[in-house]
């Protein structure tokens, strides 16, 4: 069956200090991987996307093939990024499976 | 931009009632989703729709319909609402064609039921 994990529901820092957010995945197949983010009182929306080898608001993911994993890190934390952020993996359009999500909290 | 809309942001319902949970997406996408969304288990996919009066079980279906008579609208239905259904509800839209796409989501509906 296709799993998503992320093993920290909760996770604080404070201002300025790194932060990566895990995320692994059982997935047969090779999935695109996204991460979302949710802040306070807004709608779930997407952060990043693997594909794009991007980096959005500071932050980057880097999928390993070899450990199944799509951890996400940003190197210096701000308040603002205080959020719900949930991985999840895509296969094709076939499957529609979120992690658990991770509370991070950045503290002042 | 993208627009996904749902009915109401808050809702109360007694055990038993119907409830009808609506949303609409303003961008011709193919893909429609609804989602239950608790603390600790994440989002769940309860029924997709990848088209017109076409549906999918998700993980998580019983107790729940759905409807989508037109491309733009997808409607769940809670038959008969029971306490443990109680739960923020999410709506997405996603294209499909080249590649992959981003889910978009609505601003969800909280539902209680009492």
């Amino acid at each position: 069956a296709q799993r998503v994990t992320q093993p920290e529901k909760l996770l604080s820092v404070f201002k300025g200090a790194p932060v990566e957010l895990k995320c692994n995945y059982s997935y047969s197949g090779s999935p695109e991987l996204f991460w979302y983010v949710q802040y306070s009182r807004q709608r779930l929306q997407l952060l990043l996307r693997h594909i794009s080898r991007e980096s959005i608001k500071g932050f980057t993911a880097d999928l390993n093939k070899g450990e199944t994993s799509f951890h996400l890190k940003k190197p210096f934390a701000q308040e603002e990024d205080s959020a719900m952020y949930y991985c999840a993996p895509d296969n094709y359009g076939q499957n529609f499976v979120f992690g658990p999500g991770t509370r991070l909290s950045v503290l002042p | 931009d993208v627009k996904v809309t749902q009915s109401s942001r808050y809702l109360v319902k007694r055990t038993g009632e119907k409830v009808f949970l609506e949303c609409v997406q303003d961008m011709d996408h193919e893909n429609m989703f609804w989602y239950r969304q608790d603390p600790g288990l994440g989002l769940r996919l309860i029924y997709f729709s990848y088209d017109v009066k076409m549906k999918e079980k998700g993980d998580i279906p019983e107790g729940y319909s759905v409807s989508r008579e037109k491309k733009e609208r997808f409607s769940l239905i809670l038959e008969s609402a029971s306490t443990n259904q109680t739960s923020m509800y999410l709506c997405a839209s996603q294209p499909v064609g080249d590649g992959k796409h981003e889910q978009y989501f609505g601003p969800g509906t909280r539902l209680t039921v009492t």
